[in-house]
């Protein structure tokens, strides 16, 4: 069985530093898909960035990047230069490639940018 | 031009009552899910169709009861409720495929609260 874990209930960070949010997975699945959703407080889920398990490079799409260390089961979102508008929870997951796998979710960090 | 839309946005209703919650999707997906949200904000799925057909059926009350009449649909009933069944319902949409993963796109949520 997966188990997705964000061990982050909760972060303050200032305007325009970067924070990262930390993710790990367990797994025994060969072949995965680990994604970063943002739920502001208006509460609509929005894709972030997306990484397969055998991609070589780190995904990036615009301010987000996603640290994936397959040997350590992590894939931690950066978030660079945070607006005040990233203030939002910020959840990972994962879905296994084989079969119709579930995508799990982990507990949510919820992010707070001061000014 | 919504993307995945679902009705009603809330829905306030009496313990042992029947409701419905419909979703749609126009962008083409074959895949559909069904999430719960939990007032702890932990995301769970519950159902997944593929081109109408039921293909992931998480352990959740029979008095839940997808519905999907196309690709394009896929509603939830709830009969006989009860207090703790009060969350926000996500419906979802991808092109995921049973060895493909892609991106799930949300809908706004439906809150639902029972009295």
């Amino acid at each position: 069985a997966q188990k997705i874990t964000q061990t982050q209930p909760g972060m303050f960070v200032q305007e325009k530093e970067a924070v990262t949010l930390d993710c790990t997975y367990d797994t025994s699945d060969q072949s995965y898909g680990l994604f970063w959703y943002k739920q502001p407080s208006s509460g609509e889920m929005i894709f972030l960035i997306y990484q397969g398990s055998y991609d070589e490079q780190n995904a990036t799409e615009g301010r987000y990047s996603l640290n994936f260390q397959k040997a350590r089961k992590s894939a931690n979102l950066v978030i660079s230069a945070s607006q005040l508008g990233d203030s939002a929870m910020y959840f990972c997951a994962m879905r296994p490639t084989d079969s119709w796998g579930k995508l799990q979710f982990g507990a949510g960090t919820q992010v707070v940018v001061t000014p | 031009d919504t993307a995945v839309s679902q009705t009603p946005k809330y829905l306030v209703t009496q313990m042992g009552n029947d409701k419905s919650i419909k979703c749609e999707q126009n962008l083409g997906h074959d895949t559909m899910y069904w999430y719960k949200q939990d007032s702890k904000k932990f995301l769970k799925i519950m159902f997944s169709y593929n081109n109408k057909e039921l293909i992931i059926n998480e352990t959740v009350p029979n008095r839940f009861s997808p519905k999907s009449p196309d690709k394009a649909h896929l509603n939830l009933h709830i009969n006989s409720l009860e207090l703790g069944d009060s969350a926000v319902y996500f419906c979802a949409s991808s092109q995921d495929k049973e060895r493909e993963v892609n991106e799930q796109f949300f809908g706004p949520g439906t809150r639902l609260t029972v009295l």
